[in-house]
């Protein structure tokens, strides 16, 4: 079957650094998108992997590694309006999203 | 880019009437749009797909009769949630996907901001 995991919740404090990471099986595999969702809102895209490596992007950083069926999302400096929901989805043969549960981060001051 | 408007953004009605949401990519050709359900806390759930002009496909347990999708053209998608039930109160979101110059890739999804419906 297919599958994403993500921890269900994290906490961090305010200007330090947190790493959420996922796990995905899918049948076949056309990218890792990761989404963040703060509450009441939908989500918004942050950023997208087809290939190994790690993608940077201002203070968020998004990799991938496909032989092992893993992404991590890599927030820097954070700040209080980083507090939401992150959004783990793999794109699967089909090009449907198969999404993960969220990962609801805590920012501490 | 990648604007995705959607409305109402709340609607609540009374038992057993129909509603109508949203979804217009307003900047972009969408070429398939998309329907979720989210429940407090939980992750979202796919309802169906639609391509523009075609029957829209729907997810395992999500009843066609009941939750009625049109999409008429490349930039709306219509759900219609016929006789509304209390159970049927959450938070819908539209995404679409197309083409966006200067954005993520062509399969990025943009979403609406989402409808929440109360049933009572």
């Amino acid at each position: 079957g297919q599958n994403i995991d993500q921890p269900t919740e994290m906490t961090a404090t305010e200007g330090a650094i947190v790493q959420i990471n996922c796990t995905y099986q899918t049948s076949g595999f056309n990218g890792l998108f990761w989404y963040q969702q703060h509450a009441g809102e939908a989500p918004t895209f942050l950023s997208y992997n087809v290939l190994d490596g790690l993608e940077e992007k201002g203070r968020f950083s998004s990799f991938l590694s496909r032989s092992k069926g893993y992404s991590y999302l890599l927030l820097k400096e954070l700040q209080m309006k980083d507090s939401a929901s992150y959004l783990c989805a793999a794109m699967d043969s089909n090009y449907q999203l198969i999404w993960g549960a969220g990962t609801k981060l805590i920012i501490k001051p | 880019g990648a604007v995705v408007s959607q409305h109402p953004s709340r609607v609540i009605c009374k038992s057993g009437t129909s509603v109508k949401i949203e979804c217009r990519s307003l900047d972009f050709q969408a070429t398939t749009m998309f329907w979720y359900r989210q429940f407090p806390k939980q992750s979202l759930m796919l309802m169906a797909t639609s391509n523009e002009g075609s029957k829209a496909t729907y997810e395992q347990g999500v009843e066609k009769d009941k939750f009625l999708i049109n999409h008429a053209s490349l930039t709306l998608s219509t759900l219609t949630v016929t006789s509304a039930h209390p159970e049927d109160s959450s938070f819908y979101i539209c995404s679409a996907r197309g083409v966006v110059t200067g954005t993520g890739p062509t399969d990025t999804q943009y979403f609406g901001p989402g409808t929440r419906l109360t049933v009572l």
